[in-house]
């Protein structure tokens, strides 16, 4: 069974810029998640999704956005970039589909932003 | 606020002894707890859990202890290994905070060295 893939692994932009990362899940799962790690802050939340619509939602300015799609990948935008978004951001996918968190996230290999 | 705390950012052990890693929680809401360990350039990868109506997990060599009235757990690895060396979250759920909740909270993690 495939495991989580994460596109790009690895990206250079600048200040001002927007990008956006792409998330294939396991197949089957339908809750994507969305984590941002930096060396001071570890792991944060972003958002989740199942079923197109967003469940929860971190405490990220309204730049960092996301959405899901019917075969359930996942993307998220960062616009206008800021030196502090340089992070790895990790995608995980999950079965779980009501009731809350019963299991394991599953990670991706993340993809590692460096803004300049 | 950091709701979840790994207050040793390192810790060293020797081949074949025990690894004692902690983990504090100041949400009294959490009641799913998981351990994840992270080598470089990977994502994280699923160790162990735990619910809140349980005390202690045990898979293989690593188990995990909770204690609800400290707010504290810890992941035991008896032997360690070598291969062990990794970055080890701790995460927390709080399944039944209202609505559905799906999002994890993780410690910012400690550096496991085990030394041969």
């Amino acid at each position: 069974k495939a495991g989580v893939t994460q596109t790009p692994r690895y990206l250079i932009k600048t200040r001002g810029q927007q990008v956006t990362l792409s998330c294939s899940p396991i197949s089957g799962h339908r809750s994507v998640s969305w984590y941002q790690q930096t060396p001071g802050q570890g792991l944060q939340f972003l958002f989740e999704y199942f079923s197109e619509t967003q469940r929860n939602k971190g405490n990220f300015p309204g730049r960092f956005s996301g959405r899901q799609f019917s075969n359930s990948r996942s993307e998220m935008n960062v616009s206008t970039l800021e030196l502090g978004d340089s992070a790895l951001y990790l995608c995980a996918s999950s079965p779980w589909t009501s009731g809350g968190i019963t299991g394991e996230l599953f990670f991706g290999e993340g993809s590692r932003l460096t803004v300049l | 606020d950091q709701q979840v705390k790994q207050n040793s950012p390192s810790l060293s052990v020797q081949e074949g002894r025990i690894s004692i890693l902690n983990c504090d929680y100041t949400n009294s809401m959490f009641d799913y707890f998981l351990w994840y360990k992270k080598y470089p350039a990977e994502g994280p990868t699923f160790l162990i859990s735990i619910s809140s109506i349980k005390d202690k997990n045990e898979d293989g060599r690593f188990t995990v202890f909770l204690n609800k009235s400290a707010k504290h757990l810890s992941l035991h690895i008896v032997p360690s290994q070598p291969g062990d060396s990794a970055v080890y979250f701790c995460a927390a759920s709080a399944r039944n905070s209202g609505g559905s909740n799906y999002k994890l909270t993780f410690g910012k993690g400690t550096l496991l060295t085990v030394n041969p």
